[in-house]
């Protein structure tokens, strides 16, 4: 079956503009992830959904990240007044249910800040 | 505080030799380990869990809690092994804290 796909696979942005990056997870994972991939810093959890709990936010770096996940499936991580710093690959994953479940990781979305 | 620490950025071994990659962690309670690996050009994707005690490509981890770590093992590293391997922790009910990796560079 179709595993998790994210788009775009690049975007590159000018410094201060905002970016949306879109994730869809397999079909009935209740469980889903986005985090940051960055060199020297490894993946860096960014936010979790489970099901229709309240999101957990604890990774945001900051209030210009956001995140939301409409209907239990489609994903899109939000990012306003990029700076450079931002700029990573964002990994989504999708597990059946959270916790110790085996999570997919999406192709990732690799966004350049200029 | 939840950690992960893999204390090697890079490891490099000839073919057949053995491989450990090392992980520790520090958690409060009764955690979930695993590894995940990413090959050149490929998604990442689990390669095994303690939980499970099973051995992936030849690959073993014990969970050793006295110690707080889950070294990842293989006696005869092929080259095919080269990648990025990532230690992770999980407790319950949460997402996964990653440690920054560990390049494995397998060369003949």
């Amino acid at each position: 079956g179709a595993g998790v796909s994210q788009s775009p696979s690049n975007k590159v942005t000018e410094k201060g503009k905002d970016v949306e990056l879109r994730c869809d997870p397999i079909s009935g994972h209740t469980a889903l992830y986005w985090y940051r991939q960055s060199l020297g810093q490894g993946l860096e959890f960014l936010i979790y959904f489970q099901g229709n709990s309240a999101p957990d936010k604890s990774g945001l770096p900051s209030d210009r990240f956001s995140a939301e996940r409409t209907g239990g499936s489609v994903s899109t991580l939000t990012i306003q007044r990029t700076q450079q710093e931002d700029s990573a690959v964002y990994l989504c994953a999708s597990s059946l249910t959270g916790g110790g479940y085996e999570q997919y990781f999406g192709p990732g979305t690799r966004l350049t800040v200029t | 505080a939840q950690r992960v620490t893999q204390p090697e950025k890079l490891l490099s071994v000839f073919k057949g030799a053995p491989v450990e990659l090392k992980c520790n962690y520090s958690y409060s309670g009764s955690p979930e380990l695993f590894w995940y690996v990413q090959y050149s050009r490929q998604r990442l994707q689990l390669l095994l869990r303690h939980i499970s005690r099973e051995s992936i490509k030849g690959f073993t981890a014990d969970l050793n809690k006295g110690e707080t770590s889950f070294h990842l093992k293989k006696p005869f590293a092929q080259e095919e092994d080269s990648a990025m391997y990532y230690c992770a922790l999980s407790g319950q009910g949460t997402a996964l804290i990653f440690g920054k990796g560990t390049t494995l560079s397998v060369s003949s």
